[in-house]
């Protein structure tokens, strides 16, 4: 079982403020690295497939970066709003899925 | 496309029933797969598929069986069910492992 770990497990964060988050992965045998948004009472949805060291994506006011050498990417959201609020699953494909499990980012208006 | 159908939404079991969660894509994915989500826990895998006639355990197996006859459909048995098995399920596809995932609506399952 690979080690897919995520930091901070939760956030409370205002309305406006930017905040960010960690996924740390294996550096071997790397394939891909994926975000998903999970919010309450619903299923995960993907935001971003990242698969090139160095690779940004974008997605309106959410970003991801990813460090394939180091094992790690981040997730941005500036300027949050009450709607971000949810759980950001980070996964690694290795022989299956391997899951973190999860920043809960809450937004206060 | 319906995409993922996970079938039922909700359910409660007595305790030594067995079911079936039914979960079928319309979208050709080779790869699908079933996870639990406890409180504090994630999504912790229960069987996985990456093709038709092909399954393998993931990390929380026990309790739990699976097939995959067919290309769209990947049904998970309980076989007798368990307390410890009340949980929130989750079916996922994706075009090949490492692809995109794509979630059914969940299934909670209360077994008294």
């Amino acid at each position: 079982i690979l080690n897919v770990e995520q930091s901070p497990q939760s956030l409370h964060v205002q309305e406006g403020d930017s905040t960010n988050f960690t996924c740390s992965f294996p550096s071997s045998n790397f394939y891909a690295l994926h975000w998903y948004r999970w919010e309450t009472a619903k299923s995960p949805e993907a935001l971003f497939v990242m698969t090139l060291n160095g690779d940004e994506k974008k997605k309106g006011r959410i970003s991801a970066t990813l460090n394939t050498k180091e094992g790690y990417s981040y997730l941005y959201i500036k300027g949050s709003q009450p709607e971000d609020s949810a759980t950001y699953l980070c996964a690694f494909p290795g022989n299956q899925f391997y899951f973190g499990t999860g920043t809960s980012l809450t937004v206060i208006p | 496309n319906a995409g993922v159908t996970q079938t039922p939404k909700f359910q409660v079991l007595k305790t030594g029933q067995s079911m079936t969660l039914q979960c079928a894509q319309d979208m050709n994915h080779e790869y699908m797969s079933w996870y639990r989500q406890d409180p504090g826990m994630g999504l912790r895998l229960i069987h996985y598929s990456v093709g038709a006639g092909i399954t393998d355990q993931g990390e929380v197996p026990n309790g739990y069986n699976v097939s995959r006859s067919t290309t769209e459909d990947f049904p998970l048995r309980l076989l007798s069910a368990a307390p410890s098995q009340t949980s929130v399920y989750f079916c996922a596809s994706s075009y090949r492992l490492g692809t995109e995932a794509f979630f059914g609506q969940g299934t909670r399952l209360t077994v008294v």
